[in-house]
This record gives structure tokens, C-alpha cells and sequence, in this order.
């Protein structure tokens, strides 16, 4: 079955770079997109950018000079990148299976971030 | 980037209730709406996508409605486990979220 899991540190130093991870299974990175999204406490998603199944990839707008995405389709995997962490970046991460005419259907449980010293 | 805006932000209900939850998106999205429960601590989940197409295993209590601009969900009998908070989510240019309704128990 479609399955996604993200992995990284729960801990981040403000200034510092977040890298984390997600494992999909279920399903390949060369036939479907896969976007991150994250979620501060209480607040509504922001979509924070996308790798395309051909390897393309998108930004929001607003985090475009900090975000980086790119892809190990051999393992699976999708990563993201984001320097210049500050303490509003404080979240859950998630990311998530995107059909091409269906939008986000599958999620992974999401990380917590937190950017504290 | 399309701004979507999502009324009311808060509801109060009681089970039973037939209750609607809007979206207003900045531009023409062409139906590429989808609605998302999502829970304390849990991922969002798809209720509803391209305006008014029901996910696999979700209860026909649920249904969407609109076009251009303005869509709807609506929730025709609210059951005890509807009590969630829902968000629209175009996806007619990149992705963008509406800012989420929490629905409450009165």
C-alpha cells in the first residue's frame, strides 16, 4: 500500500540548516509528484514546494531562496533542504503523494521541528 | 499565487446538525478544489477532491459544490467523529490552503 514516512531532526538551531527526509513505498517517484508541506501549531498547511515525477521541481515563492528538493529514486526517497532557520519555521513537516489532476492525496504522520536554541 | 479564503473560522454544532463550510479562491481555480479533515496530532485526510468527488471510504454524509471562485462542503448530519478541523486546498497552481475551520461541539 501507499505509504510515506518523513525522518530528521526534531531540534534545529536557529541559522542552521534543516534536512529531512521522506521514505515513500507503494509507489514510484518517477510516476507521481511528491510535495512538502508544513504546519506551525495551530495554523493552517503551507505548501512549501514540489519534485515533480520528472524530476522538476517547484517552490513557494516565499521560501524559494532558502529551499532546496531533490530526489534518490533509487531509494525512494525525497529530500528537503532549508537554510536560514528561524523560530517562526517552528512545525510539523509533512510530505505528500500529489496526483497530477487530484492534488495531495496520500500524507506521511509528519515531523516535528523545532527551532529553539 | 492564488489566495484562498476559507469562512467560518470557527463553528459550533450539535450532532445531527447539517452544516456548510466555504471557500473563496482569489482567482478561477477550474474545480481543482479539495477539502481535508484533519484531526489533533494526525496528517490531513481527503474528504473530497475536484470540487465534488468523494474519497474511497468516506461517508456520503460529505459533499462538495462549486465553481470558479466559490466552493462549499457541506456536511449533511454531523456525527460525533466529524468534529475535526476541515481545510479547502486548490490545486490549479501549485498548492495553496485555505486557513482551516475548526468544527466544534455546541
Amino acid at each position: 500500500q501507499v505509504q510515506l514516512k518523513e525522518s530528521g531532526p526534531g531540534l534545529v538551531q536557529p541559522s542552521e540548516t534543516l534536512s529531512l527526509t521522506c521514505t515513500v513505498s507503494g509507489f514510484s517517484l518517477t510516476s507521481y509528484s511528491v510535495s512538502w508541506v508544513r504546519q506551525p501549531s495551530g495554523k493552517g498547511p503551507e505548501w512549501m514546494g514540489r519534485m515533480w515525477y520528472d524530476g522538476d521541481t517547484a517552490y513557494n515563492s516565499a521560501l524559494k531562496s532558502r529551499l532546496s528538493i531533490s530526489r534518490d529514486t533509487s531509494k525512494n526517497q525525497v529530500f528537503l533542504k532549508m537554510n536560514s532557520l528561524q523560530t517562526d519555521d517552528t512545525g510539523t513537516y509533512y510530505c505528500t503523494r500529489v496526483l497530477n489532476y487530484g492534488g495531495p492525496d496520500y500524507w506521511g504522520q509528519g515531523v516535528m521541528v523545532t527551532v529553539s536554541s | 499565487d492564488i489566495q484562498m479564503t476559507q469562512s467560518p473560522s470557527f463553528l459550533s454544532a450539535s450532532v445531527g446538525d447539517r452544516v456548510t463550510i466555504n471557500c473563496k479562491a482569489s482567482q478561477n481555480i477550474n474545480k481543482y478544489l479539495n477539502w481535508y479533515q484533519q484531526k489533533l496530532g494526525e496528517a490531513p485526510k481527503r474528504l473530497i477532491y475536484n470540487t465534488n468527488n468523494l474519497q474511497t471510504g468516506i461517508p456520503s454524509r460529505f459533499s462538495g459544490s462549486g465553481s470558479g471562485t466559490d466552493y462549499t462542503l457541506t456536511i449533511s448530519s454531523l456525527q460525533p467523529e466529524d468534529f475535526a478541523t476541515y481545510f479547502c486546498l486548490q490545486h490549479n497552481s501549485f498548492l495553496t490552503f485555505g486557513s482551516g475551520t475548526k468544527l466544534e461541539i455546541k
